[in-house]
């Protein structure tokens, strides 16, 4: 198996733009996780579903952010407008079930 | 979910036994202990986890004390590419994690 698969590896992009983040998760697992992380305040929660529908956006920071899963292979995390403090890497994860869950390499957000 | 105290740094000369300690009093009995680590810039790595038993895979061992309030990760014979943060996580079935601040773990040659 590939694992979870993120895209971009890589973003920088200007205050302001719109940023979409990529996810695959892990062929039949149900569960997929955003994660966010920073220095100051470590990896955090940002949204998590079940079966392709949101159960838990209580972390996402604001309207800003929003995520999609429109099925069982994929899953957006869109930032719009970006802004400087957004800047951290974004995590994804999947787990079967709720179980142990297993992450993608990130993808490094730098906004200008 | 119950939340975890690790210290925040330790040190292991390399091909020695790297102990590492998780305080997690809160514990509930239907709560699973996690163990992950992370290697600098990559992706959290699952390592082991267990429930009240024993475990061990062909990372590590996982001891958890009879009264289930603290466990500790073992890396039987460490090397320089165990130079991570490892975090100790409790969590029901179908939980979101919480990550704490870690252990990071320092291999000394």
């Amino acid at each position: 198996d590939a694992g979870v698969i993120q895209s971009p590896r890589h973003e920088v992009t200007e205050m302001g733009q719109e940023v979409t983040l990529r996810c695959k998760p892990i062929s039949g697992h149900n569960s997929l996780f955003w994660y966010r992380q920073t220095m100051m305040r470590g990896l955090e929660l940002l949204i998590y579903f079940n079966n392709n529908v949101p159960i838990d956006d209580s972390g996402m920071p604001e309207d800003r952010f929003s995520a999609k899963m429109p099925n069982a292979s994929f899953s957006t995390l869109k930032i719009q407008p970006s802004e400087p403090r957004d800047s951290a890497v974004y995590f994804c994860a999947s787990s079967l079930n709720g179980n142990t869950q297993y992450f993608g390499p990130g993808t490094r957000l730098t906004v200008l | 979910d119950a939340k975890t105290t690790q210290p925040p740094s330790m040190d292991c000369a390399e091909g020695r036994a790297a102990n590492l300690p998780c305080n997690h009093s809160t514990i509930s009995g239907n709560e699973y202990v996690y163990w992950y680590r992370q290697i600098h810039s990559q992706g959290p790595q699952y390592i082991i986890h267990g429930l009240k038993n024993n475990e061990t895979n062909e990372m590590a061992s996982l001891i958890i004390t009879e009264d289930r309030k603290s466990s500790t990760l073992i890396l039987p014979h460490a090397t320089l590419r165990d130079t991570a943060v490892y975090y100790c996580i409790v969590m029901n079935t179908g939980n979101q994690f919480y990550f704490g601040t870690g252990t990071s773990l320092t291999v000394i040659p």
